[in-house]
């Protein structure tokens, strides 16, 4: 079955730097690689995702990149804030397929 | 958007009693939903997945007979835990998936935390 890995498991930054979070994954056949977000006690939000026919997807100050080959998918946060502080779980699935595997999650504090 | 609900949003019971979680979608009709269980700092752990009028699908390790699946309309499912114990207490979350959606995206309630004393 599927296993995605995370790292780093917390990552601190000073407002305004970027944040990198990487993702390895196992089965070359998913194709589907969603990011959330989840602050203290609430519910994950989705924050963006991206296919396996794309290699980059990017929505303001958030993008993902997706490196088939490598089975690596990465989260960049540019000009991070302290409202970005959360923790940031990916996840991979086969489209069809039912279950979303999740990674470990990465703890995310920006300072100001 | 999609929007889902879960009640209670925080339960404390005594060790040996049940309790029932209700996780409903109120604009969207949910084939699929799934329960998770979270430990502080730690990831989202998938017990089950349970479409609408089936068999919820446990997975290793989670007693099916300790948390009891229903799904049995579109809009609702519920998770109770039987003779809940001190290590039940945890944040149950459950998600779900709608025909009318992108097949792969699920939308997640708000969560339950679980306290047994």
């Amino acid at each position: 079955g599927e296993n995605v890995e995370q790292h780093p498991s917390t990552l601190s930054v000073q407002e305004g730097d970027s944040a990198v979070i990487k993702c390895t994954y196992s089965d070359s056949a998913s194709n589907y690689f969603p990011w959330y977000k989840q602050e203290l006690g609430k519910r994950p939000q989705l924050i963006i995702d991206i296919r396996s026919n794309v290699g980059e997807k990017k929505d303001q100050r958030i993008a993902v990149t997706l490196n088939k080959t490598a089975k690596h998918f990465s989260l960049h946060i540019t000009e991070t804030q302290p409202e970005d502080s959360a923790v940031y779980f990916c996840a991979a699935t086969l489209t069809g397929f039912q279950k979303l595997v999740f990674g470990t999650g990465t703890r995310l504090l920006v300072s100001p | 958007g999609a929007v889902v609900s879960q009640h209670p949003s925080r339960v404390i019971c005594k060790s040996g009693t049940s309790v029932k979680i209700e996780c409903r979608s109120l604009d969207f009709q949910a084939t699929t939903m799934f329960w998770y269980r979270q430990f502080p700092k730690q990831s989202l752990m998938l017990m089950a997945t349970s479409n609408e009028g089936s068999k919820a699908t446990y997975e290793q390790g989670v007693e099916k007979d300790k948390f009891l699946i229903n799904h049995a309309s579109l809009t609702l499912s519920t998770l109770t835990v039987t003779s809940a114990h001190p290590e039940d207490s945890s944040f149950y979350i459950c998600s779900a998936r709608g025909r009318d959606r992108a097949p792969e995206t699920q939308y997640f309630g708000p969560g339950t935390r679980l306290l047994v004393l």
